[in-house]
């Protein structure tokens, strides 16, 4: 498709659940971001993609979340034994490069209960 | 026609200028954010908003809930506020978020 592709667009969970997000990115972006936003909070960065190069996970909260992109296109975030604090929209975004001219996608609303 | 709408695409202002960047959006939000992104930068969130006006050093942003606008202001602006600027909105139905395209700013010495 011609944007960010974010699934699943709402995924409900029961605490203590692992889950997987995806985001395809737009062809060719060699840059891609994970982003969250908690009920009421700014966006917090969780990790960053830039082609080959070793990923920023500078972001991550703990070691329950993890990510990985495969083959520098689609990115998976995992989230283990999830807890209610992590219910969040998960935001992707690609760019060309780490310049400007960033896509966004719509985002993976996540909530566990 | 797109839910959010910032203008201008693109400004080019001289250092110490006053700097306005206007977003417009049509659906109900439950929050409006300014972001900021520096070139080989990660995105930056400056405000979340929901009523009236914040302000963050020579940043400052305000919101119209009646008229669905928001401006974010830029005092004295300085050749490190060259960035992209995106305007994001929380809808009120789903959480999800809406994101205008951008405004790219660059400021001149």
């Amino acid at each position: 498709g011609a944007g960010v592709s974010q699934s699943p667009s709402n995924k409900v969970t029961e605490k203590g659940k692992d889950v997987e997000l995806r985001c395809d990115p737009i062809s060719g972006h060699t840059a891609l971001y994970w982003y969250r936003q908690s009920l009421g909070q700014g966006l917090e960065f969780l990790i960053y993609f830039q082609g080959n190069s070793a990923p920023d996970k500078s972001g991550l909260p703990s070691d329950r979340f993890s990510a990985e992109r495969t083959g520098g296109s689609v990115s998976t975030l995992t989230i283990q034994r999830t807890q209610q604090e992590d219910s969040a929209v998960y935001l992707c975004a690609s760019s060309p490069s780490s310049g400007y001219g960033y896509t966004f996608g719509s985002g993976t609303r996540l909530t566990v209960v | 026609k797109n839910e959010v709408e910032q203008s201008p695409q693109n400004l080019t202002a001289q250092e110490g200028e006053f700097i306005t960047i206007n977003c417009s959006y049509s659906v109900g939000i439950s929050a409006l954010h300014w972001l900021q992104q520096h070139p080989g930068g990660g995105i930056v969130s400056l405000f979340m908003l929901s009523s009236g006006k914040k302000k963050h050093g020579r940043l400052i942003a305000t919101i119209n809930i009646q008229e669905k606008h928001s401006s974010l202001h830029i005092t004295a602006s300085h050749p490190r506020d060259s960035a992209v600027y995106i305007c994001a909105v929380t809808m009120d139905s789903n959480y999800q978020l809406i994101w205008g395209a951008g405004t790219k700013l660059i400021i001149k010495p």
